[in-house]
């Protein structure tokens, strides 16, 4: 069973902060790896793509990963209380022709005032 | 941006009754299209994938016959949930993925769609 484990939280960050979302993942040969952000009741919505190891910034965000350690990270500076949501680290699941993504269950952010 | 739209967004129907969504690709073509369910304080589980002008590939559990999948073109592919009952109540999201970025394996997500089977 291929895993993408998240911690659920709920991870509660002061706003101005710097929030930092984990994640794991059990499949070496995945190539492909998301961040998405879900506010609930809502359909999620891409935040970082990332494919080579090392970091990614894009504006607030930066995701980081090490494909050695099987092991992806999103960073969000300036925290602002919009910013919470649950947030859902997504893999490609390779070989299997459909490419699909396999999700985490996600962690829920809370930014506080 | 890349837009999908899905629709509807939400349906409330009697158990043993079929429910027909729709998922588009706005802007962009779209060669493969996926489906999700997410359940109440779960993640995203995959159900499908769907490929333009031919057969859909199906996830282990995931019955074919019940839930069936059309993507006739590029823009559109359809589920179909056949006799619903309560426990296909559930929120159901497309994705779709933009045949220019296909290598980055980008998927664009539609609004989603929640069941609800009396």
């Amino acid at each position: 069973q291929k895993e993408v484990e998240q911690n659920s939280g709920p991870l509660s960050v002061p706003e101005g902060a710097i929030a930092s979302l984990n994640c794991t993942y059990s499949d070496r040969g995945s190539q492909s790896f998301f961040w998405y952000r879900q506010y609930s009741g809502k359909s999620p919505e891409l935040i970082m793509s990332i494919y080579s190891n090392g970091d990614k910034e894009d504006g607030r965000f930066t995701a980081q990963l090490n494909k050695a350690s099987q092991y992806v990270s999103l960073l969000i500076r300036d925290s602002q209380p919009s910013d919470s949501a649950t947030y859902l680290c997504a893999v490609n699941r390779p070989g299997g022709g459909a490419d699909g993504l396999t999700f985490g269950k996600g962690t829920h952010l809370i930014i506080q005032p | 941006g890349a837009v999908v739209s899905q629709h509807p967004s939400r349906v409330i129907c009697k158990s043993g009754t079929s429910v027909k969504i729709e998922c588009r690709s706005l802007d962009f073509q779209a060669t493969t299209m996926f489906w999700y369910r997410q359940f109440p304080k779960q993640s995203l589980m995959l159900m499908a994938t769907s490929n333009e002008g031919s057969k859909a590939t199906y996830e282990q559990g995931v019955e074919k016959d019940k839930f069936l999948i059309n993507h006739a073109s590029l823009t559109l592919s359809t589920l179909t949930v056949t006799s619903a009952h309560p426990e296909d109540s559930s929120f159901y999201i497309c994705s779709a993925r933009d045949r220019g970025t296909q290598a980055k394996n980008i998927q664009y997500f539609g609004a989603g769609t929640r069941l609800s089977v009396l």
